[in-house]
């Protein structure tokens, strides 16, 4: 079993350009989690989806959009990158909300 | 930002010396989880602590939960290199919260 896997690893994007972010679990997990993590912030939920055909916004959602496309897979898009959106992302799944999350290894994301 | 505080934000300390971190809390929690996260790596879930006063233990780690469920310790005795990276607690109402962190360097 692979967990969570996310794609791609690495990106550089211009400002004002757009990508998806994918990540996929094989685990049967209800629950979905976008995170982003910057130095000495730790990490801030993004959207997040409680189940399948759900999705809610976490702490810092403006800038991004995510769709809960079935149960394996749950995408984050950002629209127009700005420079602050800079980060490394992480997903992350759980059986339920109330478990502990298994996350992936993560996707480092420059934006000049 | 955090609901959760972390102390101390960085801590180094020689190798077999003991590590503590502290999670606060304003509110009481339901349940407090602690992952780590190794340089260059991702979370790893750790516990969960759900009952007041609960304290659990995995080899040289141990985690408290508070009597008022306001506040949540992770104990490392005797350090190792292998225990370098960042403590995380979080709290968790269906969408998890984290703290800032305690990073971990541990000199040979």
């Amino acid at each position: 079993n692979a967990g969570v896997t996310q794609t791609p690893k690495f990106q550089v994007l211009k400002t004002g350009q757009s990508m998806t972010l994918q990540c996929a679990q094989d685990m049967n997990h209800n629950s979905m989690y976008w995170y982003r993590q910057d130095p000495g912030m730790g990490l801030r939920l993004i959207y997040y989806s409680a189940s399948e055909g759900t999705t809610d916004k976490g702490e810092v959602p403006n800038g991004y959009n995510v769709s809960r496309l079935n149960k394996r897979e749950f995408s984050l898009r950002l629209e127009s990158a700005a420079p602050s959106q800079t980060s490394v992302y992480f997903c992350a799944s759980s059986p339920t909300g109330g478990d502990g999350y298994t996350f992936g290894s993560g996707t480092r994301l420059t934006v000049v | 930002g955090q609901q959760v505080m972390q102390i101390p934000q960085y801590q180094h300390v020689q190798e077999g010396e003991d590590f503590t971190t502290y999670c606060n809390s304003s509110t009481t929690l339901s349940n407090i989880q602690w992952y780590k996260q190794r340089p260059g790596g991702h979370p790893v879930f750790l516990i969960q602590l759900v009952k007041s006063g609960e304290v659990k233990k995995q080899k040289r780690l141990t985690f408290q939960f508070g009597e008022a469920k306001k506040n949540s310790s992770l104990h490392i005795t005797a350090t190792q290199t292998t225990d370098v990276g960042t403590y995380f607690c979080a709290r968790n109402n269906n969408d998890m919260r984290f703290g800032a962190g305690t990073r971990l360097t541990v000199k040979p």
